[in-house]
């Protein structure tokens, strides 16, 4: 079956200017999650959904960073006023929540957003 | 605080040789859970093997095991008969909090010489 998809794969954008990254789960994964990855680092949580809901935003820098599941599906991921220190690889997995916490998360290929 | 710890930046392996890469983790849980995944150029982040806190056999997958010693809150991923495929990125990780969120070490590039 599909596995999880990410959109765009590149994206190249000015400093203060809007960014939206989309990230299509597997079908029928309760939960999802948003990471991203500096160049060199391991990733670093940013939000996880239970279904429509943010579970646990916790990981998300700053207010200028939202992300939305309106139907516990699809999510994506806004960064409003960009800078050039939220360049980065974003990466999204997805799991089936009833499985407890120690399922595997699968992962989509990541967009990379470079904030010129 | 630092989560995971992966202490080796690098590691070269010869082709068909065995590697060892380490990773110490750092948790007041009892029951957590431990992976090690594997990050080739193409960015996709690939399970290659999981270990649960609460069981104390060793897992092992194919070619890929690990050394899980809990009381060194230590995980180590030993690949036998390495092949040119499995040249990578390698991250430990644990979901070491009663949460769902994973925590990443830094990570370990590497390669294999043919």
């Amino acid at each position: 079956g599909a596995g999880v998809s990410q959109t765009p794969s590149n994206k190249v954008t000015e400093k203060g200017k809007y960014v939206e990254l989309r990230c299509d789960p597997i079908s029928g994964h309760t939960a999802l999650y948003w990471y991203r990855q500096s160049l060199g680092q391991g990733p670093e949580f940013l939000i996880y959904f239970q279904g429509t809901g943010a579970a646990d935003d916790s990981g998300l820098p700053n207010d200028r960073f939202f992300a939305v599941r309106p139907e516990g599906s699809v999510s994506t991921l806004k960064i409003q006023r960009t800078e050039r220190g939220d360049s980065a690889v974003y990466l999204c997995a997805s799991s089936y929540l009833p499985g407890g916490p120690g399922n595997e998360q699968f992962f989509g290929p990541g967009t990379r957003l470079t904030v010129l | 605080a630092q989560t995971v710890t992966q202490s080796q930046p690098e590691m070269s392996v010869q082709e068909a040789e065995t590697v060892t890469l380490s990773c110490t983790y750092d948790t007041s849980e009892s029951d957590y859970y431990l992976f090690w995944y594997k990050q080739p150029p193409s960015r996709q982040m690939i399970l290659v093997i999981r270990q649960e806190a609460y069981k104390q056999q060793n897992a092992t997958e194919n070619r890929f095991s690990v050394n899980f010693q809990k009381a060194a809150k230590s995980f180590s991923l030993k690949i036998s008969d390495s092949q040119l495929g499995d040249a990578a990125m390698y991250f430990c990780a644990c979901i070491c909090s009663n949460d769902y969120k994973l925590s990443f070490g830094a990570g370990t590039t590497v390669t294999v010489r043919a």
